[in-house]
């Protein structure tokens, strides 16, 4: 079935260092792509999103990367901090079908001092 | 400032008492919708509204009501809930179709 997943459901660094956190996704019809950040007892958190035209995108210390040809999308976060320690979620958005999001099912990152 | 809220934040019910979660934006969006997430399920789609008396199922969404009679409201409605709708729920709300969506903080439901 269509999926969106993730190859580590956990991820150690050290503070300062750079964090990248990867996501498969099955349905090349998606045009849309968002990564969360889900602290404790919170609710998700934009990031930082991505359109199928791109192939890269960036922000404040996060960089998102797409890649259509082998369905992968990825999250670095640079000089990572311990205010970084959250789940990530990264997310598909189908054409039509309601604007449904479909997530994965999450990475824990771990800033380690 | 521009926010997805919920109420309540926490409750305990039991099995067949009908309960209300409600939801409201202030961000004038078009589009809301209900998830709920469970341990190594990730979040999932219960149902969606993309404007005022539009609504439509999600992925999971036996057991549950919606209603969106206004755009800043859409509660999620359980007429006889039941132990396995015991969750995390999260209503959204996006700008519109292919746009991002927020959050809200959570409500955390446990079904006796």
């Amino acid at each position: 079935g269509e999926s969106v997943g993730l190859h580590l459901p956990t991820l150690s660094v050290q503070e300062g260092d750079n964090s990248i956190i990867n996501c498969a996704y099955s349905n090349s019809a998606s045009d849309y792509f968002i990564w969360y950040k889900q602290e404790s007892g919170k609710g998700p958190q934009f990031i930082i999103d991505i359109r199928s035209n791109m192939d890269k995108r960036q922000g404040q210390r996060v960089t998102v990367l797409l890649n259509k040809t082998v369905k992968h999308l990825s999250l670095q976060i640079a000089a990572t901090q311990p205010g970084d320690s959250a789940v990530y979620f990264c997310a598909e958005n189908r054409p039509g079908g309601g604007n449904k999001l479909t997530f994965g099912t999450g990475t824990q990152l771990k800033v380690e001092l | 400032e521009a926010q997805v809220t919920q109420n309540p934040r926490y409750l305990i019910t039991v099995t067949g008492k009908k309960l209300t979660v409600t939801c409201s934006q202030n961000m004038n969006h078009e589009y809301m919708s209900w998830y709920r997430q469970d341990p190594g399920l990730g979040l999932r789609q219960i149902y969606y509204s993309m404007n005022v008396e539009v609504t439509d199922k999600g992925d999971v969404p036996e057991g549950y009501k919606v209603s969106r009679k206004e755009k800043r409201n859409f509660p999620l409605i359980l007429e006889s809930p039941s132990p396995n709708q015991t969750s995390l729920y999260f209503c959204a709300s996006s700008p519109g179709q292919g746009r991002t969506q927020y959050f809200g903080p959570g409500t955390r439901l446990l079904v006796l």
